[in-house]
C-alpha cells in the first residue's frame, strides 16, 4: 500500500531558528512527485515546495528546503529563519507517476500533517 | 489568474437537506478532486475526475455524488445531508507539464459545511 507518514503531530520552534519536519513514504513506483503543503489557520492550502523523484538535487524555495532520500523514502522539510507566519499545519504528499497530456489520473497520497508553532 | 474557485465558502444545512458545492478551475487541468478535512484525519478523498466525462470514487464516497460538467467545473452534491458530513471541503486540480512546473496540486479556499 502507498502511504505517507508524518511522525511528528506537533512541533514548535523559536522565531529565527531552524526546524525540520519529517516525512516518510512507501511506494513501489519509481516515478513520483513529492510535495509539502502549508495550511495556516485560514485553512487555505498553500504549496510550499515540490520535488521530482527522478531528480537527485534537493529542491529549495527561499527559506524552505527539502532533504530527499529516495532509497530511504524520506522527504523532510527544513525551514530556516522561522517566522511567525510559518505557524501552520504542514502536509506531506506524493503523486505517483508522471502526468501526460491526456491528464491520466494520478492518486494523491497524503500524510496526516504536522502542526508547527513558531514562538516569538 | 483565479486558480481554483469553490462556492459557497460557508453553509449551514439541516439534516436531510440537499446542496451542491461548486468548483471551477481556469488552468485547463484535466484532473480534479474533492476532499474533506476533519480534525485529526487529514485530507480524505471523496471523488475524483481524471478528465471531462469521467468520475471515480475515492476513500469516502458514501453520501455524495459528483458531476464533471465540463473541463472547468466539478461539483459535489450532498443529496441528504447528515451531521457526519459536517466538515471542511476542498476542491483541487492537478496541473501538468511545463513551463509552470506541472504536477502541482492547486486547491480552492475551502467550504465550511455544518449539518445540524
Amino acid at each position: 500500500a502507498q502511504t505517507v507518514t508524518q511522525s511528528q503531530p506537533e512541533m514548535s520552534v523559536q522565531e529565527a531558528e531552524t526546524v525540520t519536519l519529517s516525512c516518510t513514504y512507501d511506494t513501489s513506483e519509481n516515478n513520483y512527485y513529492l510535495f509539502w503543503y502549508k495550511q495556516p489557520p485560514s485553512r487555505q492550502m498553500i504549496l510550499v515546495i515540490r520535488q521530482e523523484a527522478y531528480k537527485q538535487q534537493n529542491a529549495t524555495e527561499n527559506r524552505f528546503s527539502v532533504n530527499f532520500q529516495k532509497a530511504a523514502k524520506s522527504f523532510s522539510l527544513k525551514i530556516s529563519d522561522s517566522q511567525l507566519g510559518d505557524t501552520a499545519m504542514y502536509f506531506c504528499a506524493f503523486t505517483i507517476g508522471r502526468l501526460d497530456n491526456a491528464g491520466n489520473n494520478r492518486k494523491l497520497i497524503w500524510g496526516l500533517g504536522t502542526s508547527l508553532a513558531v514562538n516569538p | 489568474n483565479a486558480g481554483v474557485t469553490q462556492t459557497p465558502k460557508f453553509q449551514v444545512l439541516k439534516t436531510g437537506q440537499s446542496m451542491t458545492l461548486q468548483c471551477a478551475q481556469d488552468m485547463n487541468h484535466n484532473s480534479m478532486y474533492w476532499y474533506r478535512q476533519d480534525p485529526g484525519m487529514g485530507l480524505r478523498l471523496i471523488y475524483y475526475s481524471a478528465s471531462e466525462g469521467t468520475t471515480d470514487k475515492g476513500e469516502v464516497p458514501n453520501g455524495y455524488n459528483v458531476s464533471r460538467l465540463n473541463k472547468r467545473e466539478f461539483s459535489l452534491r450532498l443529496e441528504s445531508a447528515a451531521p457526519s458530513q459536517t466538515s471542511v471541503y476542498f476542491c483541487a486540480s492537478l496541473g501538468t507539464g511545463v513551463p509552470s512546473g506541472g504536477n502541482t496540486i492547486y486547491f480552492g479556499e475551502g467550504s465550511w459545511l455544518t449539518v445540524v
